[in-house]
């Protein structure tokens, strides 16, 4: 099966200017989720959106980090504006009923 | 929240021998620990994963372990190989409340020839 498609695979921007990315998960697969892996440690979870709808936002900066998945499909995370500290990994990953979860290659993201 | 430790950060071996790496988890309500290969520039991928309701599972040359008394659970791998090389990472997550992975900060694993 296809696996879970993200763009860019790297993005270099100037700190405060926006910046999205975007997320194909595994058809059929309910949920998606975002994470945020910064070098040498581990991926943190942003949002996990079950369908359309978020279940948990806990840890995603609101003030600048936004995602949608409007059709319960395809994702997208948004930075505006973004700083030198969200230079990171962003992972998307995908699941069929809240169980396995199967990641992307992810995004590198480098805010100079 | 869960907080997920991890330990050692790096782990050298020789090729043929076994590498074992050990996670502690504070939430006693988490029931499932999957383990995450990561390869330099590449994404995270399952190799094995363990649920509560069993203390041990074992496929070919890994196997991981589950203490829930003592809230740690480990990766145990044999008969290392080159291409073992990689990032590990342990998590913990509650199945049934989202499947909210929680992650250790991984062990860099080398395996020598």
């Amino acid at each position: 099966e296809a696996g879970v498609a993200q763009s860019p695979r790297y993005k270099i921007i100037e700190k405060r200017q926006s910046v999205a990315f975007w997320c194909n998960p595994i058809s059929g697969h309910a949920t998606l989720y975002w994470y945020q892996q910064i070098l040498g440690q581990g991926p943190k979870l942003l949002i996990q959106f079950q369908n359309n709808g978020v279940v948990d936002d806990s840890q995603l900066p609101k003030d600048r980090f936004s995602a949608e998945r409007l059709k319960g499909v395809d994702s997208t995370l948004k930075i505006q504006p973004a700083k030198l500290e969200d230079s990171a990994v962003y992972l998307c990953a995908s699941s069929l009923a809240g169980d396995i979860q199967y990641f992307g290659a992810g995004t590198r993201l480098s805010v100079l | 929240g869960e907080n997920v430790e991890q330990h050692p950060s790096t782990l050298s071996v020789q090729e043929g021998d076994s590498a074992v790496i050990k996670c502690t988890y504070s939430d006693s309500a988490s029931n499932y620990f999957p383990w995450y290969k990561q390869e330099l520039g590449k994404r995270p991928q399952l190799i094995i994963d363990i649920r509560s309701n069993v203390g041990e599972k074992k496929d070919q040359r890994i196997a991981v372990t589950l203490n829930k008394t003592a809230k740690h659970f480990s990766l145990h791998i044999t008969e290392t190989q080159p291409e073992d090389s990689a990032v590990y990472f342990c998590a913990a997550s509650i199945k049934g409340g989202g499947n909210k992975l929680t992650f250790g900060t991984g062990t860099q694993l080398k395996v020598e020839l």
